[in-house]
């Protein structure tokens, strides 16, 4: 069975500041792929990134970085300088891939709420 | 990119009625699509993933003859919550699967029975 802990249920921090939102996860899949999700208050869940367990290469994107580390399970999100607008809900998930006993379901975490205060 | 639709976006039924919620996907075919059910303050559970052609496959505690699943088509999926009460009041989003690793996700229903 497949899982995805973030152990942040909110997180509170003053504009500009860096924020890194944690996600662990566990799967006896070879082959699984792991995402990050933004949820304003419409409700509608905004993609962020993609990434497949075979490529741990760290991505940035403008003020967006993510750290996939296989050893320890974890596929970290910071967001450095943050403003208002990026308060919303985040969730990690996890995607089971080929030949596993999860293909294809997607298994989300609690989430974790961001409020960032002017 | 590709665009998953959800109509309506909002209903209000009284308690003891149906209502069905269509997903489309709009740019691609997708012969597998997934409902997933958010509670407020709530992450996302999977109620179950809609085969085209065939039944819908449901979760451990989701009732099937509750929250009936239709995916006629490569592009329409069907939800539709039978004699619904007000603990079915959710948030229901669907998505659908354009390849394995490339799911787009629809704008949400939200369901209030009175």
């Amino acid at each position: 069975a497949q899982k995805v802990t973030q152990a942040q249920t909110e997180i509170s921090v003053v504009e500009k500041e860096d924020v890194t939102l944690d996600c662990v996860y566990e799967t006896r899949d070879t082959t699984y792929y792991l995402f990050w999700y933004k949820q304003p208050p419409s409700g509608e869940l905004v993609f962020l990134i993609r990434r497949n367990s075979f490529d741990e290469q760290n991505e940035i994107s403008g003020r967006y970085s993510w750290n996939f580390q296989k050893s320890t399970s974890s596929f970290n999100f910071t967001i450095t300088a943050s403003q208002v607008v990026d308060s919303a809900v985040y969730f990690c998930a996890l995607k089971g891939g080929a030949g596993g006993t999860s293909y294809g379901k997607l298994t989300f975490g609690q989430g974790t709420i961001l409020t960032v205060h002017p | 990119g590709a665009v998953v639709s959800q109509h309506p976006s909002r209903v209000i039924c009284k308690s003891g009625t149906s209502v069905k919620i269509e997903c489309r996907s709009l740019d691609f075919q997708a012969t597998t699509m997934f409902w997933y059910r958010q509670f407020p303050k709530k992450s996302l559970m999977l109620m179950a993933t809609s085969n085209e052609g065939s039944k819908a496959t449901y979760e451990q505690g989701v009732e099937k003859d509750k929250f009936l699943i239709n995916h006629a088509s490569l592009t329409l999926s069907t939800l539709t919550v039978t004699s619904a009460h007000p603990e079915d009041s959710s948030f229901y989003i669907c998505s659908a699967d354009r390849t394995v690793d490339e799911q787009y996700f629809g704008p949400g229903t939200r369901l209030t029975v009175t």
